[in-house]
């Protein structure tokens, strides 16, 4: 695998669930960002993770958990989403320490909630 | 309140023409920007960037403008090709000091559809 690959790729999930979205970066990189994408709006960042290290959180609802084991591996948890949660969802990751701003994405999750 | 706008939700152009796609900003402090391409079923990829201070980067077939003055920023694609149909995002960036990564400020896109 090369780049940032994501799982599941699509999910469908009632509103309570507890199910968990996966993000996994072969870059070598140590920042990972989670953004959220809804119909005609632009991409809302909501977390950011610098060598494991929370660093922001966008006033994201508690319902989304984050988790970032090691620079590799970031993990959003979800539970008691609401309908308007239903968006796809990407990550992101890129050098950090450096002055470079290029994020690299993965394919996203398409995220339905009934 | 939006601090990077594309005004424009689509353009078709023909083939072989160029394609123009605008963005403009309000924040001030933004002193890097990156233009994305996102293909369907798939995440943005990096496609050209621009400096606060400079004014044109070119790479290929790609250029951004930049003014400062006016707080817009255009792509330049010459010649378009069926290929570079897909969603295009402008992106901004605030200098951070420190070790650290930095946010990026999206726009809504802009779909190009380039006709054969």
């Amino acid at each position: 695998e090369t780049g940032v690959t994501q799982t599941p790729r699509h999910l469908v999930m009632g509103m309570t669930n507890k199910k968990s979205l996966k993000c996994e970066q072969h870059l070598g990189h140590n920042a990972m960002y989670w953004y959220k994408q809804s119909a005609k709006k632009p991409l809302e960042l909501m977390f950011v993770y610098n060598f494991k290290e929370q660093t922001e959180n966008n006033s994201v609802p508690s319902r989304f958990s984050p988790e970032c084991p090691n620079s590799s591996h970031l993990f959003l948890h979800l539970h008691t989403l609401q309908p308007e949660d239903s968006a796809l969802y990407l990550c992101a990751s890129s050098p950090a320490g450096t002055a470079n701003y290029e994020q690299y994405f993965g394919p996203g999750t398409r995220l339905t909630v009934t | 309140d939006q601090q990077v706008k594309q005004n424009s939700p689509s353009l078709s152009v023909q083939e072989g023409r160029i394609s123009i796609l605008n963005c403009d900003y309000t924040n001030s402090m933004f002193d890097y920007f990156l233009w994305y391409k996102k293909y369907p079923a798939e995440g943005p990829t990096f496609l050209i960037s621009i400096s606060s201070i400079k004014d044109k980067n070119e790479d290929g077939r790609f250029t951004v403008f930049l003014n400062k003055s006016a707080k817009h920023l255009s792509l330049h694609i010459v010649p378009s090709q069926p290929g570079d149909s897909a969603v295009y995002f402008c992106a901004a960036s605030i200098a951070y000091s420190g070790a650290g990564s930095y946010q990026l400020t999206f726009g809504k896109g802009t779909k190009l559809s380039v006709i054969p």
